[in-house]
C-alpha cells in the first residue's frame, strides 16, 4: 500500500513568490493534516480536514496561508506570498477517524522550503 | 502551539543501554501517540497508549502514562544505533481528533 505522498520534496523561492505543496494521502483516509515543523521542534498544526471540510484552521496564518482538499482526497497548501520566517518542514499526514477513534498518523516525507 | 515537552531534549548512549524519554502534556487527552523522527524524513508512528491504560507495549519498547501528573515516558530497552532519532509525544485533547505534538527528544545511539 502506498504512503502518504508529498510533493515537492524541496522548494528554494524568493521571497515574495508564491509556493505550493501537494499531498496525496493514503486511500479511504477521510482526515488529513498539515503540519509545520521547524528546524530542531516538534510539528505544528496548522490544518485539519474531516473529508473535504476545514475542521480546524485556527493556526492557519490567513493572511498569507490557504489550503484546499478538493473531493476529500488529495489537498494543497499555498503561500501567496512567501516571506523569510516561512522556511521550514510541511508536513502531511492521514487518518482514518471511525466512531469517534482515532487511530495513527500517517506522515509523508515532507516539503522542505528555503525563502531567500 | 506546542502541547508536550519533552525531557530531557537530547539523550546520548551507548548501544545496548535502555533510553528513558518523558512527556508532559498540559490539558486532559484520549489519548497520547509516540512517534520517531530520522533526520529528513517525516514521523513515523511508534505507539499509542489510551488515557484509560498506565503501560503499553510493543517490542522493545515500554510507554507508561499518569494522567494524574499528565506525564508519559517511552522506554527502550537494549538500544541500537539504529534507534538514533529524535522521538515526539503527540496528545489528542479529548474530543478534537487534533494532534498536538511536543518539543522532541533527540536521541544518539553510539555504537
Amino acid at each position: 500500500e502506498a504512503g502518504v505522498v508529498q510533493s515537492p520534496r524541496y522548494k528554494i523561492i524568493e521571497k515574495k513568490q508564491p509556493v505550493a505543496f501537494w499531498c496525496n494521502p493514503i486511500s479511504g483516509h477521510n482526515t488529513l493534516y498539515w503540519y509545520l515543523q521547524n528546524l530542531g521542534q516538534g510539528p505544528e498544526l496548522l490544518i485539519r480536514y474531516e473529508n473535504e471540510e476545514a475542521v480546524d484552521d485556527s493556526q492557519l496564518p490567513k493572511d498569507r496561508f490557504s489550503a484546499e482538499r478538493l473531493k476529500g482526497v488529495d489537498s494543497t497548501l499555498k503561500i501567496q506570498p512567501a516571506e523569510l520566517g516561512d522556511s521550514a518542514v510541511y508536513l502531511c499526514a492521514s487518518s482514518l477517524v471511525f466512531a469517534k477513534d482515532t487511530g495513527e498518523l500517517f506522515f509523508g516525507e515532507g516539503s522542505r522550503l528555503t525563502v531567500l | 502551539s506546542q502541547q508536550g515537552e519533552e525531557d530531557p531534549q537530547a539523550l546520548s548512549i551507548q548501544e545496548g543501554e535502555n533510553a528513558t524519554m518523558n512527556c508532559s502534556y498540559k490539558t486532559s487527552i484520549n489519548n497520547l501517540q509516540w512517534y520517531r523522527q530520522n533526520s529528513g524524513r517525516g514521523l513515523v508512528h511508534l505507539i499509542l497508549i489510551r488515557s484509560n491504560e498506565r503501560e503499553k507495549h510493543s517490542g522493545r519498547l515500554r510507554v507508561t502514562l499518569d494522567t494524574s501528573k499528565k506525564s508519559s515516558s517511552l522506554l527502550i530497552t537494549a538500544s541500537r544505533a539504529a534507534d538514533t532519532a529524535s522521538y515526539f509525544c503527540a496528545t489528542d485533547t479529548s474530543g478534537t481528533y487534533k494532534y498536538i505534538f511536543g518539543t522532541g527528544t533527540r536521541l544518539k545511539v553510539l555504537a
